[in-house]
């Protein structure tokens, strides 16, 4: 595709539902990041893919997320238990092949945690 | 981890005017990357800078990695300039950690008519 997607673009859910984030990435892109930005923390970084594996998962910020990646392409974060303080823009990224690449990043999904 | 330090963090200028934003870091780094963040959020590759000069426009930015720190020059500044400006990088010895970009807290620019 032209560039990075993610869906949905805003997403309301209530305290303790599961909720689950989309990214597309450049397409030949094998490398895939989470990112999210909140006015508390600014941007931080969550995980990165190489291919299907994420060889650090300690970015994290709890073990209610989780993200996964198939097929080298499309990735999910889930995240479980959803509490307020989740609510954020959930960016992701992708690259040619790695973290020494330039990085484009897609428009983002609006958490909102009520 | 690595740090990150933009400064200023506001800057308010009238259109047509210069600026130059900076950008410290606290380690080697293997990727330095600016970005301005539009009014609707999205982020927008500027310059893939780890080292070296570029120019793009009226944009152009250095980095000197010797002495850690990225520069980004703005010039004759438009009205579409406004908003907030990264600085993003990836250490260099992540001694096997994250692996991602590590983000300043920008610098928020107003460019008035």
């Amino acid at each position: 595709g032209a560039g990075v997607s993610q869906s949905p673009s805003n997403k309301v859910t209530e305290k303790g539902k599961d909720v689950e984030l989309r990214c597309d990435p450049i397409s030949g892109h094998t490398a895939l990041y989470w990112y999210r930005q909140s006015l508390g923390q600014g941007l931080e970084f969550l995980i990165y893919f190489q291919g299907n594996s994420a060889p650090d998962k300690s970015g994290l910020p709890s073990d209610r997320f989780s993200a996964e990646r198939t097929g080298g392409s499309v990735s999910t974060l889930t995240i479980q238990r959803t509490q307020q303080e989740d609510s954020a823009v959930y960016l992701c990224a992708s690259s040619g092949w790695g973290y020494t690449d330039t990085q484009y990043f897609g428009p983002g999904t609006r958490l909102t945690v009520l | 981890g690595i740090q990150v330090e933009q400064s200023p963090p506001d800057l308010i200028l009238q259109e047509g005017a210069n600026s130059t934003l900076r950008c410290n870091f606290s380690d080697s780094v293997n990727n330095l990357q600016w970005f301005h963040q539009n009014p609707w959020g999205q982020l927008i590759n500027l310059f893939y800078i780890p080292s070296g000069t570029k120019q793009n426009g009226r944009l152009s930015a250095t980095t000197v990695a010797t002495e850690r720190y990225s520069l980004l020059y703005i010039s004759s500044s438009q009205t579409t300039d406004s908003g907030v400006y990264f600085c993003a990088v990836s250490a260099m010895y992540s001694g096997g950690g994250a692996d991602g970009l590590t983000f300043g807290k920008g610098t928020h620019l107003i460019i008035q008519p």
